[in-house]
């Protein structure tokens, strides 16, 4: 869907590994988002980036880091996997625009990641 | 933190029946979007409405926004099975990350 791909799509992972999810444009968007989805909580924002190598934190960006070395990739990664952190992550672009224009975001399929 | 809060959290109609979804949230926004999310999927962007707006339409959809009550909601006229999804509110409030504050959404399921 407009151009976003997540992969892996579901991944199984032994508490303690390093987990990278990969998010993929093709529209060279300049925002990106990393959000997860848990029962009850909606969507909580991780990281997002504005830019190549310009990212921030979001609400619940404890235990994660992201890369974004290009446009077109964003990177996110459990350094060090807990239970807690099995969720389904989303990541998102928002398209350009006119400034304040108020465009919605496009989102990725998801991958769904379980620790055990 | 969550902004937009949806009611009900579920909601079961029957098929060709009215749908409306509630959300409130608590700060000055700058937009507020609806969102579909089907199950296992991705959400998906529905509808935009502007803070300087009042009502939005799209095909059988109907947003209202009420910013002096910091509400709006949602409307599907008749409805159809595939319209069975959740639905999320989210908020722009107009910072420069251009970053959404989500509800928790409500699960809307369409009898046959």
């Amino acid at each position: 869907d407009a151009g976003i791909t997540q992969s892996p799509r579901h991944k199984v992972t032994e508490t303690g590994t390093p987990v990278t999810l990969r998010c993929h444009q093709t529209e060279n968007h300049r925002y990106m988002y990393w959000y997860r989805q848990d029962p009850g909580h909606g969507l909580r924002l991780i990281h997002y980036s504005y830019g190549v190598k310009d990212t921030d934190k979001g609400e619940v960006s404890d235990g994660y880091s992201v890369s974004r070395s290009k446009t077109e990739d964003f990177l996110l990664t459990l350094e060090s996997a807990t239970s807690s952190q099995t969720s389904v992550y989303f990541c998102a672009i928002r398209k350009r625009g006119p400034l304040r224009g108020g465009h919605g975001y496009t989102f990725g399929s998801g991958t769904r990641l379980t620790v055990v | 933190s969550q902004q937009g809060e949806e009611d009900p959290q579920a909601l079961s109609i029957q098929e060709g029946e009215n749908a409306t979804m509630n959300c409130s949230y608590k700060t000055s926004i700058n937009n507020l979007q609806w969102y579909r999310q089907n199950s296992g999927r991705g959400l998906v962007h529905l509808i935009l409405i502007r803070s300087n707006e009042r009502e939005k339409h799209s095909g059988r959809l109907r947003v209202t926004l009420d910013t002096s009550k910091k509400s709006s909601s949602l409307l599907i006229t008749a409805s159809r099975a595939a319209d069975t999804a959740s639905y999320f509110c989210a908020t722009d409030a107009g910072e420069s990350n251009y970053q959404l504050i989500w509800g928790a959404g409500t699960k809307l399921i369409i009898k046959p």
